[in-house]
C-alpha cells in the first residue's frame, strides 16, 4: 500500500546513456513534484505538475524532460547522462487544495552515472 | 528569492541530551512552515508542521517547533533525544500563496551518541 511509488531505486548507468524514473501516487493528490538530493544531501526541486499540467521547472537542463501522462504518474527522462547527474532522485506528491503544500516522498531512486 | 537556513551542517550529542536545530526563512509573506526528517537510508517524511494559530506546534517522536514570527525563524526542538534520532533534519517553507513551491534547507544532520 506504498503512497508514493518509484521505480527503479537503483540505477547504475554509463555517461551518455538516456534513462527513465517512474513515479506513481495512489493518494488521489493534485500536485506532483521532482527533487534532486545531491551528495551533501540538499534538495532541490526539478519539476511540478499540478493536474498533468507542468507549474515549475527551476532552471533544469533541456536534457531532463519530464512527462505526467495522468495526475497519478509522474516520470522523469534523462538524455545524454552527465556525471553531474548522480544524486538520488525523490518523487513527491501533494493536495493541491487547501493550499498545505504537505509533501508526500518516495523513497527515492539513487542514480549513478559512471 | 524565497530561501531557507539552516545554521547547523552537523550536530553531534550524547542521549538524553536537549536538542535544538535553528531554522531562518527569507520572505515576508504568509507561510507555511514544516520539519522534515530522513533517517539513514529512508525517504523524507514530514515531522510536524505549522500553518497558522498556535506558534508553538507539536509533532511526532517528542518533537516540538516554534514560530517566531519577529524572526523569521522556526526552530526544532526536543527536550531528550534518543538514539534513534539520529537522522538528516530539513527544514522548508512555502508561501501560503504558492502552495506547490516548497523550498527546503540544506539540511542539518543529528548524530546521537549512544
Amino acid at each position: 500500500d506504498t503512497a508514493v511509488s518509484q521505480t527503479p531505486k537503483y540505477l547504475v548507468t554509463q555517461m551518455g546513456n538516456d534513462k527513465s524514473i517512474k513515479c506513481e501516487q495512489n493518494l488521489g493528490h493534485d500536485t506532483m513534484y521532482w527533487y534532486k538530493q545531491d551528495s551533501k544531501k540538499f534538495l532541490k526541486i526539478m519539476f511540478s505538475y499540478n493536474n498533468k499540467e507542468l507549474i515549475i521547472n527551476e532552471t533544469v537542463p533541456n536534457r531532463f524532460s519530464p512527462k505526467s501522462p495522468d495526475k497519478a504518474h509522474l516520470n522523469l527522462h534523462i538524455n545524454s547522462l552527465e556525471l553531474g547527474d548522480s544524486a538520488v532522485y525523490f518523487c513527491a506528491s501533494s493536495q493541491k487544495t487547501g493550499n498545505t503544500g504537505e509533501l508526500f516522498f518516495g523513497e527515492g531512486s539513487r542514480l549513478t552515472v559512471l | 528569492a524565497q530561501s531557507v537556513s539552516q545554521h547547523n551542517h552537523h550536530v553531534i550529542l550524547s542521549e538524553a541530551a536537549s536538542l535544538e536545530l535553528g531554522c531562518n526563512y527569507s520572505y515576508g509573506g504568509t507561510v507555511n512552515l514544516f520539519w522534515y526528517v530522513q533517517y539513514p537510508g529512508q525517504h523524507l517524511q514530514l515531522l510536524l508542521k505549522y500553518f497558522s494559530g498556535d506558534p508553538l506546534v507539536k509533532g511526532i517522536k517528542g518533537f516540538e517547533a516554534e514560530f517566531i514570527k519577529s524572526k523569521f525563524s522556526f526552530n526544532l526542538r526536543k527536550p531528550s533525544v534518543q538514539w534513534s534520532d539520529t537522522a538528516e533534519y530539513f527544514c522548508a517553507v512555502n508561501r501560503r500563496s504558492s502552495a506547490s513551491k516548497i523550498i527546503f534547507g540544506s539540511g542539518t544532520r543529528l548524530s546521537i551518541r549512544p
